[in-house]
């Protein structure tokens, strides 16, 4: 069955560390993706997504994810995080094949010290 | 903006119950979906609708149904709430073809005593 991975439950940083959020997926056929965010008490928001094009895409509030086919990865980055970057992220793909059904992983949560 | 609206933000009910969660979104959205969320799991799929009456079972259908009459609304019902089903549920829309990310509701709160 189709699987989104993300092997990162709980990532605790420090203000200005630098962030790589893994995801990887188990499916052979074109994918889109998608990376969500939560913050505490608000709904998902979408941080950046991938169809196609330029492997390497940037988001919102300075996030970014880089898609490696061969790999099955699309992990999420930013350079320098902030006390505000503590949320829950959510990789997810949409398979072509299935009439737009979105799979998601367990999520990561990240927690930045000030 | 899209707004996904769900009707209840925390709801209480006993096991046994009958329990409707109600979505509703206001941007002609054809599918539709809804989620639970528990901590370490994720988001997982229960359901998912690409067009009004028209309905797919997700990953975790069991103890679920749904009700698609209108376009725009998408319910959620647990014909028989049991103590496993108390979570967050959350209703997403999104347009057909994949090609664009999906909406959220803010979630509802469900707990099952």
């Amino acid at each position: 069955a189709q699987s989104v991975s993300q092997h990162n439950h709980h990532v605790i940083l420090s203000e200005a560390a630098s962030l790589e959020l893994g995801c990887n997926y188990s499916y052979g056929g074109t994918v889109n993706l998608f990376w969500y965010v939560q913050y505490p008490g608000q709904h998902l928001q979408l941080l950046l997504k991938y169809f196609s094009g330029d492997p390497l895409v940037k988001g919102i509030k300075g996030f970014e994810a880089e898609f490696i086919k061969s790999k099955f990865s699309f992990n999420l980055r930013k350079p320098s995080v902030q006390w505000s970057d503590t949320a829950e992220y959510f990789c997810a793909v949409i398979l072509y094949s299935s009439a737009s059904k979105i799979i998601f992983g367990s999520g990561t949560r990240l927690s930045i010290r000030p | 903006d899209v707004k996904v609206t769900q009707s209840s933000r925390y709801l209480v009910k006993r096991t046994g119950e009958k329990v409707f969660l109600e979505c509703v979104q206001d941007m002609d959205h054809e599918n539709m979906f809804w989620y639970r969320q528990d901590p370490g799991l994720g988001l997982r799929l229960i359901y998912f609708s690409y067009d009004v009456k028209m309905k797919e079972k997700g990953d975790i259908p069991e103890g679920y149904s749904v009700s698609r009459e209108k376009k725009e609304r998408f319910s959620l019902i647990l014909e028989s709430a049991s103590t496993n089903q108390t979570s967050m549920y959350l209703c997403a829309s999104s347009p057909p073809g994949g090609n664009t990310e999906a909406f959220f509701g803010q979630g509802t709160r469900l707990t099952v005593v």
